[in-house]
C-alpha cells in the first residue's frame, strides 16, 4: 500500500530564514508521481511541483527547491528566505501510475508552515 | 482562463439528509476527481471520473455516488449524512486521468 508521511506537524521561522519540509513516501510501484501542494487559509490546493520517479534532478523555481533521493524514499521541499505569505499548510502527495484505473492520490498529513515577521 | 468551481461553498445540513455537491472543472479538462478534507487531516481520496464513467475508488462507502456530465462536469452526492461527513470537499480536475490535478477552492459541509 502507498503511504506518505510528514513527520513534521508544525513549523515556526521568522522572515528571511530558510525552511525545510520533509516528506517519506512508501510504495511497491517502480513507476508513480511525487508532488507538493500548498494549502492557504483559503482552503485550496494549490500545485507546486510534480516529480516522476524516474527524474531524480533536483529542481530549483525561485526561492523554492526540491530534493528527490529515491534511495530514502524522500521528496523534501526548501523554502529559502521564507516570507510571511508562504505561510500555509503544505501537502506531499504521491500517486501510482496506472493507465486504465487513473490516477489516485494519496497525501501525508500536512506540515503547517508559520513564518513570522 | 477560468481554475475549478465548485458550489456551494458552505452546507449546513442534519443527520440523514442527503447533499449534492457540485464542480465545474478547469477549462480543457475532461477528468474529475472528488476528495474528503477532514479538519486538520489530508485530502482522502473518494473517486475519479473520466469519460463519465467512475475510473476509481477509495475506500468510502456507497453512500458516496457521482456522475459525470458530458460537459465534464461532476457532482457527488452523499446519502444518510452522518456527523462524521462533516469536511472541506474538494474537487480537482486533470486533463486525462494521469495528469497533475489542479483542485478548487472547496465546499464545507457541516453535519448537525
Amino acid at each position: 500500500a502507498q503511504k506518505v508521511t510528514q513527520a513534521q506537524t508544525e513549523i515556526s521561522v521568522v522572515e528571511k530564514e530558510d525552511v525545510t519540509l520533509d516528506c517519506v513516501y512508501e510504495t511497491r510501484d517502480t513507476t508513480y508521481y511525487l508532488f507538493w501542494y500548498k494549502q492557504p487559509p483559503s482552503g485550496e490546493l494549490v500545485f507546486l511541483i510534480r516529480r516522476n520517479s524516474f527524474d531524480e534532478q533536483n529542481e530549483i523555481s525561485g526561492r523554492y527547491s526540491w530534493n528527490f533521493q529515491k534511495s530514502t524514499s524522500s521528496f523534501n521541499f526548501t523554502i529559502t528566505a521564507s516570507q510571511v505569505v508562504d505561510s500555509a499548510v503544505y501537502f506531499c502527495a504521491l500517486s501510482e501510475y496506472i493507465m486504465e484505473y487513473g490516477n489516485k492520490l494519496v497525501f501525508g498529513a500536512g506540515t503547517i508552515l508559520r513564518v513570522k515577521s | 482562463d477560468a481554475g475549478v468551481t465548485q458550489s456551494p461553498t458552505h452546507l449546513i445540513k442534519t443527520r440523514g439528509q442527503q447533499v449534492t455537491l457540485r464542480c465545474s472543472p478547469k477549462s480543457g479538462h475532461d477528468t474529475v476527481s472528488w476528495y474528503q478534507q477532514a479538519l486538520g487531516q489530508g485530502p482522502q481520496f473518494i473517486f475519479q471520473y473520466y469519460e463519465e464513467e467512475e475510473r476509481q475508488r477509495g475506500n468510502f462507502p456507497d453512500r458516496f455516488s457521482g456522475h459525470q456530465f458530458p460537459n465534464y462536469s461532476s457532482e457527488l452526492n452523499v446519502n444518510a449524512l452522518l456527523l462524521g461527513d462533516s469536511a472541506l470537499y474538494l474537487c480537482a480536475s486533470s486533463w486525462g486521468p494521469q495528469e497533475t490535478q489542479y483542485f478548487g477552492p472547496g465546499t464545507r459541509l457541516l453535519v448537525l
